[in-house]
């Protein structure tokens, strides 16, 4: 069974560049949630996509966007990156409907924004 | 919002002692999970609790759903050095609408063991 993947492991960018962190689901997982998680704190969540529809978005603005596609794999978008974007991005997938909670995390993208 | 209080915020414990950290919110939680998170690594799951009063085990580590719905127990019985790493409660709100897969993450409890 394959786990959670993501690229890449690290990034820098520069303050209002725009950054796409990428995501492959748990084989035979459906759903997948992305998260934020600065450091010290416990993760944040952004939103979720199901069957290629976001299923519900957290309290970040507009310039985070997602992407899910037939594969289940997910791309996150960030535009007009800001200082404050630096944080571990964290990548969960789950079957979807009841069992969308039970979520299992892959290693994160670490972003760095200077 | 929603928030979850984790309790201690940190614990510096010898080998072979137990250990015990909870979770709390005054609002009801419909599913409780708790994951630990190694430096540099994204969380791993650990148990997963559905039901209020639900006890559930996994090797050394016991998790309960508490009776009111608003709070989680975590603990891990006879402790080796490779327990050492942050523990996070996470729960879904008894307010999500739908199934939007919406986890509320606690602040964590930072472990060390001390050979």
């Amino acid at each position: 069974e394959t786990g959670v993947t993501q690229s890449p492991t690290h990034l820098i960018k520069t303050r209002g560049q725009q950054v796409t962190l990428r995501c492959s689901s748990q084989s035979g997982h459906n759903t997948v949630s992305w998260y934020q998680q600065a450091l010290g704190q416990g993760p944040q969540f952004i939103f979720q996509y199901y069957r290629e529809e976001e299923n519900g978005r957290g309290n970040f603005p507009p310039r985070f966007s997602g992407l899910q596609f037939p594969n289940y794999s997910s791309e996150l978008n960030v535009n007009a990156l800001e200082l404050d974007d630096s944080a571990l991005y964290l990548c969960a997938s789950s079957l979807g409907g009841a069992a969308a909670y039970e979520q299992y995390f892959g290693p994160g993208t670490r972003l760095t924004v200077t | 919002g929603q928030q979850l209080n984790q309790s201690p915020q940190s614990m510096f414990i010898q080998e072979g002692e137990d250990v015990s950290m909870n979770c709390t919110s005054s609002s009801i939680f419909n599913t409780w999970l708790w994951y630990k998170q190694d430096p540099g690594e994204g969380p791993v799951l650990l148990i997963a609790l559905y039901k209020a009063g639900e006890l559930t085990s996994n090797g050394r580590l016991t998790a309960q759903f508490g009776i009111t719905r608003k709070d989680s127990f975590l603990n891990i019985s006879a402790s080796i050095p490779s327990d050492v790493g942050i523990y996070f409660c996470a729960g879904q709100p008894q307010r999500s609408s739908g199934n939007t897969g919406k986890l509320i993450f606690g602040q964590g409890t930072t472990l060390q063991v001390k050979p």
